[in-house]
């Protein structure tokens, strides 16, 4: 298996305009973590589904995000309108069970 | 109250010296625990699960204390290459990450 893969590697967009970020999961897990990150908050849970479906998406900051998993092999972060304070580096993760999470190379994404 | 805390650093060791870090949790209800090592511009990767036993993996040794909610992790005879932030990481329902602690080891 390759991994987590997430797509695009970099993302530079501006202030206003709409942001979609993309995961596929390692195939077999069953649970898949969005995950943002940032100098000053660190590595912040946003959403995870378990079998395709969101369980807990108290970490989205506000209504401008969203996130979908139509199948067990992709899911999508969506960042409308996007703002500069969104600019950090996006991480996909996938684990099975309580096992360990496997995280993708994630996306840097910078809103000018 | 934050669900993991952990000291930011950075800690400067020089090569060869043993270095810990500790790492607190809120959730009782917590099943899991793991360090996790991210190097620059990297996705974290997991170093290794934290027993309740107490575990080693070579120059890693990690701990764990329910009662009093942390986690430690000791590396023994640093090396340069142990240079990265490291994680720590407590799951229950859902997968929480501390801050990370940053390491640099000095040649």
């Amino acid at each position: 298996d390759a991994g987590v893969i997430q797509s695009p590697r970099h993302e530079v967009t501006e202030m206003g305009q709409e942001v979609t970020l993309r995961c596929k999961p390692i195939s077999g897990h069953d649970y898949l973590f969005w995950y943002r990150q940032t100098m000053m908050r660190g590595l912040e849970l946003l959403i995870y589904f378990n079998n395709n479906v969101p369980i807990d998406d108290s970490g989205m900051p506000e209504d401008r995000f969203s996130a979908k998993m139509p199948n067990a092999s992709f899911s999508t972060l969506k960042i409308q309108p996007s703002e500069p304070r969104d600019s950090a580096v996006y991480f996909c993760a996938s684990s099975y069970s309580s096992s360990e999470a496997f995280f993708g190379q994630g996306t840097r994404l910078t809103v000018v | 109250r934050k669900e993991v805390e952990q000291d930011p650093g950075p800690f400067n060791v020089p090569e060869g010296a043993t270095v810990a870090f500790n790492c607190t949790y809120s959730n009782s209800a917590s099943q899991s625990f793991f360090w996790y090592r991210q190097d620059c511009r990297k996705e974290p990767k997991l170093l290794m699960s934290v027993y309740s036993s107490g575990n080693e993996d070579g120059r890693f040794t990690a701990q764990l204390n329910r009662a009093s909610q942390y986690i430690s992790l000791l590396i023994r005879d640093s090396k340069l290459s142990d240079s990265a932030t490291y994680l720590c990481v407590s799951q229950g329902d859902k997968i929480i990450f501390g801050k990370g602690t940053r390491l640099h080891i000095l040649p």
